[in-house]
């Protein structure tokens, strides 16, 4: 267990729909990150939030949008939601900043389908 | 931005030691070397993480030689559960996680 929790564990909506992803770090660590694993594409950075701010942005679509509030937990927002967003969503999270040397430690994941 | 090549798949035995190597040639002066392992629909997991030479902790070891330019995990004695892939990726620290680079990893297969 890595003190990472994700909800819901699974999602199943359809096309146009748009959905919440909720992410709550591990005690005492500042940063976020979402990640998006699907099968043709491995794992990809969306984006990280630190103690409350942007601060790197990957691959995310502008359908989707994050944001982490002031207790520190995050949400994905999903929109306009599209068959090829059917995927694995991982939070992650981290003690300090996010620099390239510091520990993930990874949530079990959100696993969206869209009909 | 470091990008790492390693292999696609290997496969091993229950008890044998199995050696993963990863490239990365574009390595940076400050740049460290880390690997995950994950599980199927599982996140992934920190194993090791070293700058030069070699690193040990209680799962495996990553021998990184001086030019830096590769550097290989070693699993010693692998079992069943060890089958997952295996990430290698390059950062610093002041680089952001952003940037960093998790590719196709390697998927491990042991066999009984």
């Amino acid at each position: 267990d890595s003190g990472v929790t994700q909800t819901p564990k699974h999602l199943i909506t359809a096309t146009g729909q748009r959905v919440t992803l909720r992410c709550s770090p591990r005690s005492g660590d500042l940063s976020v990150y979402w990640y998006q694993q699907s099968l043709d594409q491995g794992l990809q950075f969306l984006i990280q939030y630190y103690n409350g701010e942007e601060r790197a942005k990957g691959n995310i679509l502008e359908r989707f949008s994050a944001q982490q509030f002031p207790d520190l937990h995050s949400e994905l927002n999903l929109s306009s939601l599209e068959l090829g967003d059917s995927a694995l969503y991982f939070c992650a999270s981290s003690a300090a900043s996010g620099s390239g040397t510091d520990t993930q430690y990874f949530g079990p994941g959100t696993r969206l389908t869209v009909l | 931005l470091a990008k790492t090549t390693q292999p696609i798949s290997m496969d091993s035995y229950e008890g044998q030691e199995v050696n993963i190597t990863c490239s990365h040639n574009n390595i940076a002066t400050n740049d460290y070397i880390t690997w995950y392992q994950q599980f199927p629909s599982q996140g992934p997991r920190f194993i090791i993480q070293g700058y030069k030479t070699k690193v040990t902790n209680e799962v495996a070891s990553l021998f990184i030689p001086a030019d830096r330019k590769s550097s290989t995990l070693s699993l010693p004695r692998v079992s069943l559960s060890d089958t997952a892939v295996y990430y290698c990726l390059v950062g610093d620290r002041g680089s952001t996680l952003g940037r960093l680079y998790f590719g196709r990893g390697t998927q491990l297969t042991v066999w009984p």
